[in-house]
């Protein structure tokens, strides 16, 4: 099945600087989602994402499917952003809801 | 619009024994998928309920198993408890059953501790 890595994994900044997250996947998709857990465990939505670019305020996303990879962009960081980021993936041929997650990148954003 | 609610927040057990967990879809949705994530890892995909029936399931044992409402919640059951089984368990909904248009929305899960 579909692999899902996730770099780095473990990032630390200070508020106010930007940062890049990379997720890149193993085979197609046609589901490509980013995701924040915050420390209480809840994950929330971030982007739906299988190609192209979004923007969400200080957060966007671009995904280049022809080479199996998104990117997260997170600027101008924001003690709120701290927690793990979870990109996670389906590919085509799925009659479920079975989103392959990579393993996160725990970022720390610093006063 | 109300979101995903799971139920307990948290709960302790003993090995052998047996749980149930519970999830509340999000208003409209039809669909529901449970994942276990443990300590430091991405969340595993267990099964899926669409129209009150399993229709996707992933590399779980049958003491894993479910159910879904007609009004579109669902429980999650474990048997025969072990320690691996301590993890946080996540419920998302969505609507339909499409992989390539759903959007899930996840719920706070319930964090199992089997000792």
């Amino acid at each position: 099945g579909i692999q899902v890595e996730q770099s780095p994994p473990d990032l630390i900044l200070q508020e106010g600087a930007n940062s890049t997250l990379r997720c890149n996947f193993s085979d197609s998709v046609n589901n490509l989602q980013w995701f924040h857990q915050n420390p209480w465990g809840q994950l929330i939505n971030l982007f739906y994402i299988p190609s192209g670019t979004k923007q969400n305020g200080r957060l966007s996303a671009t995904t280049v499917a022809t080479e199996r990879y998104s990117l997260l962009y997170i600027s101008s960081s924001q003690t709120t952003d701290s927690g793990v980021y979870f990109c996670a993936a389906l590919n085509y041929g799925g009659a479920t809801n079975k989103l392959i997650f990579g393993t996160g990148t725990l970022l720390a954003v610093q006063p | 619009e109300t979101g995903v609610t799971q139920s307990p927040t948290h709960l302790i057990k003993t090995r052998g024994q047996q749980v149930t967990l519970r999830c509340s879809s999000q208003s409209g949705h039809n669909t529901v998928s449970w994942y276990q994530q443990a300590l430091g890892q991405g969340p595993q995909f267990i099964f899926q309920y669409y129209r009150e029936e399993e229709n996707g399931r992933g590399n779980f044992p049958p003491r894993f198993s479910g159910l879904q409402f007609p009004n579109y919640s669902s429980e999650l059951n474990v048997n025969a408890l072990e320690l691996d089984d301590s993890a946080l368990y996540l419920c998302a909904s969505s609507l339909g059953t499409n992989s390539g248009a759903n959007v899930l929305t996840f719920g706070a899960g319930s964090r199992l501790t089997v000792l």
